[in-house]
């Protein structure tokens, strides 16, 4: 079966500490995308990469990095600069970075900060 | 700017009942318009989309959503609402020329009454 898979579902970090959350894709798909989900907010873009090997910041990209060294591959590193990290977190992917291609989405990762 | 307003954050609804989800968007140009579901702690599934054409388009699960360019609407609609599509709905819309960002509304959460 095609789609988007996250890991870990659930991910605990002590204050300080990074982590890397896991976004893998087999629909051939250029584009990926990380969203933060917060009750109340929708959907706030993080960083975007339309090709392997290049990536744009999104709306709120300070405290996090990505890599993209895989088309199918897009992980998404929330470091300790990130003040308030605890949330849903989103993986999504298009087959291209036109606004009219659907974005397909994982089925997310639950962080929260101890 | 552009932006996505959902007004109601709550709808409750019997099951059997018709439902309408608004949704309205800020956007100077031709809007690629969406609607997704959340089901709680999962990814978003998309339930339709308008690009241009027939401005009434069906989705699955029943569910329609008319395009209103004059009142920059694209409410989501479905004759009779079943227990299952109790869930969380997201309007969002995608801006044309360069990257595929989406801009998401805040999600109307939605219960069905038995």
């Amino acid at each position: 079966d095609g789609g988007i898979t996250q890991s870990p579902k659930y991910l605990f970090r002590k204050e300080g500490q990074n982590v890397t959350l896991s976004c893998e894709q087999n629909l051939n798909h250029d584009a990926m995308y990380w969203y933060r989900q917060d009750p109340g907010q929708g959907l706030r873009l993080i960083y975007y990469s339309q090709i392997v090997n290049d990536f744009q910041k999104g709306d709120i990209a300070e405290g996090y990095s990505v890599s993209r060294e895989k088309k199918e591959s897009f992980p998404l590193t929330v470091t300790s600069a990130q003040k308030n990290p605890t949330a849903f977190y989103l993986c999504a992917s298009s087959i291209t970075s036109g606004g009219n291609n659907e974005q397909f989405f994982g089925p997310g990762t639950r962080l929260t900060v101890l | 700017a552009q932006s996505v307003t959902q007004p109601d954050i709550h709808i409750t609804v019997s099951e059997g009942a018709s439902l309408e989800l608004r949704c309205n968007y800020s956007y100077g140009a031709t809007p690629y318009l969406f609607w997704y579901v959340q089901s709680p702690g999962q990814g978003l599934q998309l339930l339709l989309k308008y690009f241009s054409g027939d401005t009434l388009v069906q989705g699955i699960k029943g569910f329609e959503a008319e395009f209103k360019r004059s009142q920059s609407s694209f409410n989501l609609r479905k004759p009779s609402v079943h227990w299952s599509d109790a869930a969380e709905y997201f309007c969002a819309v995608g801006l044309s020329g360069g990257y595929n960002k989406l801009i998401f509304g805040a999600g109307t959460r939605l219960a069905v009454h038995p």
